[in-house]
């Protein structure tokens, strides 16, 4: 079956431009999260949704992010004006529910600021 | 800071030997814990999770073993391929109910195997 995918795989933005990214979560899951990793690093958590709600939005970075998700499906992440520390590879996950349990991940969206 | 952490950045064996892989995490209420495989380019491959009420869980050429006592999991992996070659992550997640509910990964460890 059909994973999460994301689009774009890869973004070349300027510094100081809006970007949006995008999410697909696997069909029927209610829960989405946003990760970003840089480079060699590990996953740092953003956001999370569960329905179109995110209860809880403390790991945005600040206040240029942002993250919305309708008919409980596909999720936008959205940077304003861009930094060039927002360069990361930023991933998907979704997930049938909240709690422990596991999540899948798409394959990124690779943002490059220049 | 992150509560999840790995011994070593990069481990090197020999194709067919076995490998461990560890992982200390220091939040002793974390109730569940995943090992990722990320190969390059590609998100998080889902490999193994155990339940904090577990110590032990096998899979097909992996293992994962849980010490409560001392915070620590490890990721076997019998007999390694080339294939296994990929950063290995692992994470923990506290379902707290009310506040976030994303997984807290540690920085990862690269194994290399060697032909």
């Amino acid at each position: 079956g059909a994973g999460v995918s994301q689009s774009p795989s890869n973004k070349v933005t300027e510094k100081g431009k809006d970007v949006e990214l995008r999410c697909d979560p696997i069909s029927g899951h209610t829960a989405l999260y946003w990760y970003r990793q840089s480079l060699g690093q590990g996953l740092e958590f953003l956001i999370y949704f569960q329905g179109n709600s995110a209860p809880d939005k403390s790991g945005l970075p600040s206040d240029r992010f942002s993250a919305e998700r309708t008919g409980g499906s596909v999720s936008t992440l959205t940077i304003q004006r861009t930094q060039q520390e927002d360069s990361a590879v930023y991933l998907c996950a979704s997930s049938p529910g909240l709690g422990p349990i596991t999540q899948y991940f798409g394959p990124g969206t690779r943002l490059t600021v220049l | 800071g992150e509560s999840v952490g790995l011994h070593l950045p990069t481990l090197s064996v020999q194709e067919g030997d076995n490998s461990i892989i560890n992982c200390a995490y220091s939040n002793s209420a974390s109730d569940y814990f995943i090992w990722y495989k990320q190969e390059s380019g590609k998100g998080p491959q889902f490999i193994i999770d155990i339940r904090s009420n577990m110590d032990k869980r096998q899979g097909q050429r992996v293992t994962v073993l849980l010490n409560k006592t001392v915070k620590h999991l490890s990721l076997q992996i019998a007999a390694t391929q080339p294939g296994d070659s990929a950063v290995y992550f692992c994470a923990e997640n506290l379902h707290s109910g009310g506040g976030a509910d994303g997984l807290t990964f540690g920085k990862g460890t690269h194994l290399i195997i060697q032909p």
